[in-house]
């Protein structure tokens, strides 16, 4: 089936500092990708729509600057967390359809970012 | 506006007995689809099995079922003979705007913690 590469697992860095976290599809080619936040004990909040070739789009709420996303190619899609402070910390995940209008979501492991 | 209300916070349920865990939504699209999906502890999200509106027949898939009242505007997720692995979170999503499908966007549920007892 197909499968989402997140990386890293884990991460831990100093407030200030900027952490990427990657998506790959690994089997498939992923013109939209899906990046989420999830926040202890609650459910997956959608921070962005990451589209390959072009600028992502951003929900409500969702600081640009702060979260960077780049879609550079059809199989990879980066979350940039910018000059992270502790409140960043959290859990991101990303997903992806493995084919064009699929219903199905598949998701990566997601990555812990601690800020300390 | 489109909601999913899982009104289970947590369950305890014994090893090898069935549990239903609750989903309610709301929408006004005549098209959509719910999903539910298992968040273990380790934090990946797993597809469990998928539900269309238009689907005459409740979806199966091994020991999921979704037991789907349109009227009621009810998706409820039975798992049989529950297994110490199924231990972990359980989220029930909708998606609407099917007729756009660049507009792709899930709705989510609060989630409810399972925890199967040996």
């Amino acid at each position: 089936g197909a499968v989402v590469s997140q990386h890293p697992s884990w991460v831990i860095c100093k407030s200030g500092t900027s952490v990427k976290i990657e998506c790959r599809s690994l089997d498939f080619q992923a013109t939209t990708m899906f990046w989420y936040r999830q926040f202890p004990k609650q459910s997956l909040m959608l921070m962005a729509t990451s589209n390959e070739g072009s600028k992502a789009t951003y929900e409500q709420g969702v600081e640009k600057d702060k979260f960077l996303i780049n879609h550079a190619s059809l199989t990879l899609s980066t979350l940039t967390v910018t000059s992270a402070h502790p409140e960043d910390s959290s859990f991101y995940i990303c997903s992806a359809r493995d084919t064009p209008g699929a219903n199905v979501l598949t998701f990566g492991a997601g990555s812990r970012l601690t800020v300390l | 506006a489109q909601k999913i209300t899982q009104t289970q916070p947590g369950m305890f349920v014994q090893e090898k007995e069935a549990v239903t865990l609750d989903c309610t939504y709301d929408t006004s699209d005549q098209s959509y689809g719910l999903f539910w999906y298992k968040q273990p502890s380790s934090g990946e999200m797993i597809f469990l099995i998928y539900q269309g509106s238009y689907d005459e027949q409740n979806a199966t898939e091994g020991r999921y079922s979704l037991n789907f009242q349109k009227a009621r505007k009810s998706a409820n997720l039975v798992i049989s003979a529950s297994q110490l692995g199924d231990s972990a979170m359980y989220f029930c999503a909708m998606r609407d705007t099917f007729s756009v499908d660049s507009n792709y966007q899930l709705i989510w549920g609060a989630g409810t913690k399972l925890i199967i007892k040996p």
